[in-house]
């Protein structure tokens, strides 16, 4: 089975630019979910999708982040534009959520800003 | 407020001794408790999992977690500690299921020789 996919994996680009990632769930999971990862530090969730509606996006920075699901299946991540303080890296999780609460994390894209 | 601490940040231990890394919890109900590993420039891999029945889980890689109510806590251990598991370890919680979860701030295994 295949685990869950991101890319890019690694992405460096100067303050003010946009940025977007992008995560492939695994197969028939309906929840995803996108946690920010600073240094140091354990993931902090930024928006929880169930099918395509994003049920929670209380963490979200509304002003410069968005993201979409469309059709319940892939996700896209997008900073615009970018500020130094968003350096981190960008995990994507999926769960099935009618079982348990198990979320499976892809590998994560690592942003650098300059 | 739900919260997670892992009172290590670094511990370091030699190849073939015992684990023990430490997590406490704060949560209003009976958590759904997970302990995860992370190695450099990777993803989190789910080591185990508590949502009830036996208080003591097993997991992947011959690492065990028991699960102390009265204590808040949900300590991971490992009875001999090879190279390998040099990594950062996250101790979550959460909710029902499709909730996010709550993690703590890690702790950094380092394995000396």
């Amino acid at each position: 089975e295949a685990g869950v996919v991101q890319s890019p994996r690694y992405k460096i680009i100067e303050k003010k630019q946009p940025v977007a990632f992008w995560c492939n769930p695994i197969s028939g999971h309906n929840t995803l979910y996108w946690y920010l990862q600073n240094l140091g530090q354990g993931p902090e969730l930024l928006i929880r999708y169930e099918n395509e509606e994003a049920v929670d996006d209380s963490q979200l920075p509304k002003d410069r982040f968005s993201a979409e699901r469309l059709k319940g299946v892939d996700s896209t991540l997008k900073i615009q534009p970018a500020e130094l303080g968003d350096s981190a890296v960008y995990l994507c999780a999926s769960s099935l959520s009618l079982v348990t609460n198990e979320q499976f994390f892809g590998p994560g894209t690592r942003l650098t800003v300059l | 407020a739900q919260s997670v601490t892992q009172p290590d940040i670094h511990i370091t231990v030699s190849e073939g001794a015992s684990l023990e890394l430490r997590c406490n919890y704060s949560y209003g109900a009976t958590p759904y408790l997970f302990w995860y590993v992370q190695s450099p420039g990777q993803g989190l891999q789910l080591l185990l999992k508590y949502f009830s029945g036996d208080t003591l889980v097993q997991g992947i890689k011959g690492f065990e977690a028991e699960f102390k109510r009265s204590q808040s806590s949900f300590n991971l251990r490992k009875p001999s500690v090879h190279w390998s598991d040099a990594a950062e370890y996250f101790c979550a919680v959460g909710a029902q299921a499709g909730t996010a979860l709550i993690f703590g701030k890690g702790t950094t295994l380092s394995v000396s020789s």
